[in-house]
């Protein structure tokens, strides 16, 4: 069965610094999704990105937060300016249409110190 | 807000025996979705069911979802230790963008052999 895929598994930063986390979503699917979870909590949504362009964004999606599609295949997540508090577990999902099962990728540990 | 709470927070069966897992949410809804997720890892898609539909099976899997009581709940058959894991109901909705997943706190199965 096709998969979404992420990249790194695990990022270690310093505070301050850009990371870029990495996606590979499902070839034929349409919609695609960050949400993250910090150790011990909830799965929360991020943003929503559909025909190059933000569908819907949550309150923690704030100014130091983007998303791209660069190409054909990949998704990024860019954090411009890492805080203590981005340190979670960024998860990457895909689905074919806007109502659909979301698939998700295993995520990439953000770990910022 | 549209949170999934689930209950019980965690759950300790043997082998062989049933569990079931129950979800409520605050606001209507469009689907709800059931998701497993292995300790520090991704999320695994298990079943979806819409707002219209009030019983859904996938194996050892059975889904109710009752929109009177805003309530859901996830049988697992036949337990096996390798159904050890979180699950989590996750919903969408009118309220909040169809994309967007609210997902609950997650109930913890521990499957003793």
């Amino acid at each position: 069965e096709p998969e979404v895929t992420q990249t790194p598994s695990h990022q270690v930063t310093q505070m301050g610094q850009e990371v870029i986390l990495r996606c590979v979503p499902i070839s034929n699917h349409l919609y695609f999704y960050w949400y993250r979870q910090i150790l011990g909590q909830k799965v929360e949504f991020l943003v929503s990105f559909y025909n190059n362009e933000i569908s819907e964004k949550s309150e923690i999606f704030d100014d130091q937060f983007s998303v791209e599609r660069p190409d054909g295949s990949n998704f990024t997540l860019k954090i411009r300016s890492t805080k203590l508090e981005d340190s979670a577990m960024y998860f990457c999902a895909s689905s074919e249409a806007r109502e659909a099962k979301q698939y998700f990728g295993p995520g990439t540990r953000l770990t910022v110190t | 807000s549209q949170q999934g709470e689930e209950d019980p927070q965690a759950l300790s069966i043997q082998e062989g025996e049933n569990a079931t897992m129950n979800c409520s949410y605050k606001t209507s809804i469009n689907n709800l979705q059931w998701y497993r997720q292995n300790s520090g890892r991704g999320l695994v898609h298990l079943i979806l069911i819409r707002s219209n539909e009030r019983e859904k099976h996938s194996g050892r899997l059975r889904v109710t979802l009752d929109t009177s009581k805003k309530s859901s709940s996830l049988l697992i058959t036949a337990s096996r230790a390798a159904d050890t894991a979180s699950y989590f109901c996750a919903t969408d909705g009118l309220n909040t963008g169809f994309q967007k997943l609210v997902f609950g706190t997650g109930t913890r199965l521990l499957v003793s052999p």
